[in-house]
C-alpha cells in the first residue's frame, strides 16, 4: 500500500532565510503525482505546489521549489526567503494516477517562522 | 464560483444520533473525494466519487455513507455516531486529467 512519510513533526525558520521540509513515499507504480499542501490556522488546504512522476525536472512556483527524487521515493519541499504568512502546517500528499486521483497524505509538519 | 461548499461549518452531536455532511461544488468537476482529519493528522480518505451514480470506499469508510445523485453534490451521511467520528470533515473536487483538488473549508464535528 502506498504510504507517505513526513519525519520532522516541526521546523522552525528565521524570517527571511530558507528551509527545507521532507517528505518520502513509498510507492510500486510508476506513474503518480505529488503535492504540498499548506493549513493555515484558518484550516484551509491551499496547494502550494505539483510534481508529475513523469517529469524529471522539479517544480517551482515563485519562493516555493522541490526536490524529487523519483528512485529515492523522496518530495521535499523548500522555502526560500521565508515570511511570516508562510507558517503553517504542511502536508505532502501522494496522488494516484487511477483509482480515482485520491490523495494519500503524510502527517505533516508544524512550520513556524521567527521574526 | 463559490468553488466547494461545505454545510455546517460546525456541529455537536450526542452518541447514536445521525446527520448529514453537505458538500456541493458549481465547478463541473467529476470526481469529489471525503476526508478526515484528526488533531495533530494528515487527512484520510472516506469515499470517493468519479462521477454521478458512481462511489467507492477510501481507506476509512466504517460507519459512513455516501450518494451521488448529481456532479454538484456528495453528502456523506454518519449514522449512529460514535464519538471516534469526532473530526474535522473535507470535501473536495477537482476536474479530468492532472488537475488538483479543490478543498471546501471543511465541517468540525464533535460527538459527546
Amino acid at each position: 500500500a502506498q504510504t507517505v512519510t513526513q519525519s520532522q513533526p516541526e521546523m522552525s525558520v528565521q524570517e527571511a532565510e530558507t528551509v527545507t521540509l521532507s517528505c518520502t513515499y513509498d510507492t510500486s507504480e510508476s506513474d503518480y503525482y505529488l503535492f504540498w499542501y499548506k493549513q493555515p490556522p484558518s484550516r484551509q488546504m491551499i496547494l502550494v505546489i505539483r510534481q508529475e512522476a513523469y517529469k524529471q525536472q522539479n517544480a517551482t512556483e515563485n519562493r516555493f521549489s522541490v526536490n524529487f527524487q523519483k528512485a529515492a521515493k523522496s518530495f521535499s519541499l523548500k522555502i526560500s526567503d521565508s515570511q511570516l504568512g508562510d507558517a503553517a502546517m504542511y502536508f505532502c500528499a501522494y496522488r494516484f494516477y487511477n483509482q480515482g486521483g485520491k490523495l494519500i497524505f503524510g502527517q505533516g509538519t508544524e512550520l513556524s517562522v521567527k521574526p | 464560483n463559490a468553488g466547494v461548499t461545505q454545510t455546517p461549518k460546525f456541529r455537536i452531536l450526542k452518541i447514536g444520533q445521525s446527520m448529514t455532511l453537505q458538500c456541493t461544488q458549481d465547478m463541473n468537476h467529476n470526481y469529489m473525494y471525503w476526508y478526515r482529519q484528526d488533531p495533530g493528522m494528515g487527512l484520510k480518505l472516506i469515499y470517493y466519487s468519479v462521477g454521478a451514480g458512481i462511489t467507492d470506499k477510501g481507506e476509512v469508510p466504517n460507519g459512513y455513507n455516501v450518494s451521488r445523485s448529481t456532479t454538484e453534490d456528495f453528502p456523506l451521511r454518519l449514522e449512529l455516531a460514535a464519538p471516534s467520528q469526532t473530526s474535522v470533515y473535507f470535501c473536495a473536487s477537482r476536474r479530468q486529467g492532472n488537475q488538483p483538488q479543490h478543498f471546501g473549508d471543511g465541517t468540525r464535528l464533535s460527538i459527546l
